[in-house]
């Protein structure tokens, strides 16, 4: 059975580089039906995509993180991984990575998140 | 950018139907999927391409989609069914979730 586990550092501070990984088991990484998915939830909102990564390596970034932003994926050691710099307090939030069941034309993506990690608490403070 | 609506809250009674809804652009003309989210825990798929259930998500929640809307509805609702519930589509190349429904079984 499939399973993801996030790990990386609990608490970072403001203006540096929060790093997140996540390690896949039961499966594999470079299969060509899925992506991967980083999503997070700050305290008491909802969710809010992060982005995905590919096998081949192509990622789909928020708009809204992009800038800060860099996903990218080890099929070797069968992990993914997330870089977001200049962390602020807004960047405080449950951290989860996701396998997405679909695929991605030219034009457009389609899919969903069927398999979740349990999630990674990561606070933003000096 | 595109975005998905929510209530922000829906109240059912042990037994009855609840439905939740998830309105954006032309919503119907794309998949829309459906999370339950319970306190502490990790996010569960409940709904794939409008209708479609995972294996082992009880045959009481069922989907739609049409028009502008996505309809979560969930039949003889119980009192484990009490949670948050997001939908989620694509804008292109991107997720969006909608803002998350809380479901209260009074």
């Amino acid at each position: 059975q499939l399973q993801l586990q996030e790990s990386g550092p609990g608490l970072v501070k403001p203006s540096e580089t929060l790093s997140l990984t996540c390690t896949v088991s039961g499966g594999s990484i470079s299969s060509r039906d899925y992506y991967w998915a980083w999503i997070r939830q700050p305290p008491g909102k909802g969710l809010e995509w992060i982005g995905n990564v590919y096998y081949s390596g192509t990622t789909y970034y928020n708009p809204s993180l992009r800038s800060r932003l860099t996903i990218s994926l080890d099929i070797f050691r069968s992990q993914f991984s997330l870089r977001l710099s200049s962390v602020t307090a807004a960047d405080t939030a449950v951290y989860h990575c996701a396998r997405v069941e679909g695929l991605c034309s030219s034009r457009s993506c389609t899919g969903q998140m069927d398999v979740w990690g349990k999630g990674t608490t990561v606070i933003v403070s000096s | 950018s595109y975005e998905l609506t929510q209530p922000p809250s829906v109240s059912v009674s042990p037994g009855q139907t609840a439905t939740i809804t998830c309105s954006g652009h032309k919503l119907g003309d794309q998949h829309a999927c459906w999370y339950q989210e319970k306190p502490g825990q990790s996010p569960v798929l409940v709904i794939y391409q409008d209708y479609k259930r995972p294996s082992g998500i009880p045959e009481r929640f069922s989907g739609s989609n049409s028009g502008d809307t996505a309809t979560l509805t969930i039949s003889g609702t119980q009192a484990i069914d009490e949670a948050e519930y997001y939908c989620q589509a694509w804008d292109s190349s991107t997720v969006v979730f909608g803002g998350g429904t809380k479901l209260t079984v009074l």
